[in-house]
């Protein structure tokens, strides 16, 4: 079976420019998370989409983030303009359900913004 | 006060020894609980779930204690390859939110 899908892999941009990250879930997993996890912490969630609605984005910088699940499948995530603070790793990850059960995490995109 | 407090370590410990990491948290409402392993540079993977009856899984063993809010990991016979960062789990309703995790060192 094939795992969660990201790329890309590593970005470096400067700052106050744009970056999207992709990801492709599992197949047949109807959520689907974002995390941003900063050196020396733990993932914290950014967004989490139940098919191609949105349940929770409490912790996302809506000023600068947005992310998008149109048909129930891949996911983009962008950052516009982006800040020094920015970098991290971006992981994507899903389950087949939201509630309880585990999450399968791709790769994540490293992201260094200078 | 963080919801999800984890002793970050690291615990450096030799081959063979056991060990046992905590993690408490705050709000009683928190209803599911997995202990997560990542790996240097790598992604988080699920190692086990934690139940109230404490569940153990070869080596590990997983604790949940709800009246003083706090689960336990507990590893015997460490190997070189349990060296890894241990995020603790918490879910309560649809939010998931991870500890920061606590770093093991197994030596030779």
């Amino acid at each position: 079976e094939a795992g969660v899908a990201q790329s890309p892999r590593y970005k470096i941009i400067e700052k106050r420019q744009s970056v999207a990250f992709w990801c492709n879930p599992i197949s047949g997993h109807a959520t689907l998370y974002w995390y941003q996890q900063i050196l020396g912490q733990g993932p914290k969630l950014l967004i989490q989409f139940q098919n191609n609605g949105v349940v929770d984005d409490s912790q996302l910088p809506k000023d600068r983030f947005s992310a998008e699940r149109l048909k129930g499948v891949d996911s983009t995530l962008k950052i516009q303009p982006a800040k020094l603070e920015d970098s991290a790793v971006y992981l994507c990850a899903s389950s087949l359900e939201g509630t309880g059960e585990t999450q399968y995490f791709g790769p994540g995109t490293r992201l260094l913004v200078l | 006060r963080k919801e999800v407090e984890q002793d970050p370590g690291p615990f450096n410990v030799p081959e063979g020894a056991t060990v046992a990491f905590n993690c408490t948290y705050s709000n009683s409402a928190s209803q599911s609980f997995f202990w997560y392993r990542q790996d240097c540079r790598k992604e988080p993977k699920l190692l086990m779930s934690v139940y109230s009856s404490g569940n153990e899984d070869g080596r590990f063993t997983a604790q949940l204690n709800r009246a003083s809010q706090y689960i336990s990991l507990l590893i015997r016979d460490s190997k070189l390859s349990d060296s890894a960062t241990y995020l603790c789990v918490l879910k309560r309703g649809f939010k998931t939110i991870f500890g920061a995790g606590t770093r093991l060192f197994v030596k030779a």
